[in-house]
């Protein structure tokens, strides 16, 4: 079962657009979002992260907006260059769940266009 | 390098044979996890542990897959027996103990170990 949904599977921006990714969770002991980063051949970076007591969160290019209720999450990469084309993830964790484990979306493969 | 390490990077093994991989977590990180990457998929968790004990190991994990932690510092997950199916990225995690509502807890990754299995 995957309890973390991440659209759109792919996406295409020019240079200098905006790059949105959506992230739908369904298990409410989940109280941790961060998104991962990763390139061909390497392993997942963290990127930027938040918990849902805060409604969104901006480090850099980079913003999380979160929506406790619908139980949603995105990733806002503004101004896109193509050094940030990769594969983000989002993913999930739950401070009091055994091992603190992240579940991890499918992936959105971005292609930033000179 | 103070990030998290694995070794090796790719291996290539036949099927039936029996593999190792070794990670190497940031010092003083307690709790050690393992997942699986497969081509176009999302990591998914096989197991981890905090210091030494192994506390959770997920269905994912079958019996012809050990891992052991033996001082609390690094790891190695074994693979006997390979199937084709094995194929896929092998990634490490590392992590302090989380604080009970304190600083955002993080996961740190190594660069994986792709695995092949011909």
């Amino acid at each position: 079962q995957q309890q973390v949904k991440q659209s759109p599977q792919s996406l295409i921006v020019q240079k200098g657009g905006i790059s949105i990714i959506n992230c739908a969770y369904e298990n409410t002991a989940f109280d941790y979002f961060p998104w991962y980063q990763q390139f061909p051949g390497k392993g997942p970076a963290l990127l930027i992260a938040i918990r849902p007591d805060v409604s969104e969160k901006k480090e850099g290019r980079f913003t999380i907006s979160f929506n406790k209720s619908a139980k949603q999450f995105s990733l806002h990469i503004m101004d896109s260059q193509p050094g940030d084309s990769a594969t983000y993830f989002c993913a999930a964790i739950g401070f009091k769940a055994a091992g603190n484990k992240l579940t991890f979306g499918g992936g959105t493969r971005v292609l930033v266009k000179p | 390098d103070t990030g998290v390490s694995q070794d090796p990077r790719h291996k290539i093994t036949k099927r039936g044979q029996n593999v190792t991989f070794r990670c190497d977590p940031i010092s003083e990180h307690n709790r050690l996890y393992w997942y699986r990457q497969t081509l176009g998929q999302g990591p998914e968790f096989l197991t981890y542990f905090q210091n030494e004990a192994q506390l959770e190991k997920s269905r994912l994990l079958s019996d012809r897959f050990s891992a052991e932690r033996p001082k609390g510092s690094f790891s190695t997950l074994e693979i006997q027996r390979t199937e084709q199916g094995d194929s896929a990225m092998y990634l490490c995690a590392s992590s302090p103990l989380p604080q009970s509502r304190g600083p955002d807890y993080e996961q740190y990754f190594g660069p994986g170990t792709r695995l092949t299995v011909t």
